[in-house]
């Protein structure tokens, strides 16, 4: 049981540039949250889904997009990266009804 | 912002020693949780807690729902080495919130 799996792990991206981080749980989890995690700030909410086709803005939205096209993905969108978006992401998924969010081991992004 | 302030941001104890950490919010929880996050890993969830006045132990750990859902308190007791790593409340609504964490550092 593979859980919730983020890829890549680690990426270094030039300002501009765009990537796709994937998030994949194996859970059969209804929700599933985008976070960024900086030194001093915890993690912030960036965009989350109820389900499968929905999506829903989180406390830091602007500069991402996401898609949930299938139930057990959840991709995180960068169009156009900034310096600012250099960060640890995690992704992390709960069931319907349950409290506890399972979350995967981070992408390590820099843009510089 | 954070709607989630969690306090101390840090703290740096002696093995043995307990800990107290706590959390407020400008909304109404129905749900808060305290997550640890071990050092390049994500979080994983130490205690749950339900109901306004709650009182919830794991192990070493005991966790309060304060009573204006407003607040919780995270306290460790006899600290160890393992205990080292980064403690947040979380709040739930559809979504769920993070507060921005207590840094335990714990000298042997």
């Amino acid at each position: 049981n593979a859980g919730v799996t983020q890829t890549p792990k680690f990426r270094v991206l030039k300002t501009g540039q765009s990537m796709t981080l994937l998030c994949a749980q194996d859970m059969n989890h209804e929700y599933m949250y985008w976070y960024r995690q900086d030194p001093g700030m915890g993690l912030r909410l960036i965009h989350y889904s109820v389900g499968e086709g929905t999506t829903a803005k989180g406390e830091v939205p602007d500069g991402y997009n996401v898609s949930r096209l299938k139930k057990q993905n959840f991709l995180l969108g960068l169009e156009s990266a900034a310096p600012s978006q250099t960060s640890v992401y995690f992704c992390a998924s709960r069931p319907t009804g349950g409290v506890e969010a399972f979350f995967g081991q981070g992408t390590r992004l820099t843009v510089v | 912002g954070q709607q989630l302030n969690q306090s101390p941001q840090s703290m740096f104890i002696q093995e043995g020693e307990d800990v107290s950490m706590n959390c407020t919010s400008s909304s109404i929880f129905n749900t808060w949780l305290w997550y640890k996050q071990d050092p390049g890993e994500g979080p994983v969830l130490l205690i749950a807690l339900y109901k306004a006045g709650e009182l919830t132990s794991n192990g070493r750990l005991t966790a309060q729902f304060g009573i204006t859902r407003k607040d919780s308190f995270l306290n460790i007791s006899a600290s160890i080495p393992s205990d080292v790593g980064i403690y947040f409340c979380a709040g739930q609504l559809p979504d769920m919130r993070f507060g921005a964490g207590t840094r335990l550092t714990v000298k042997p």
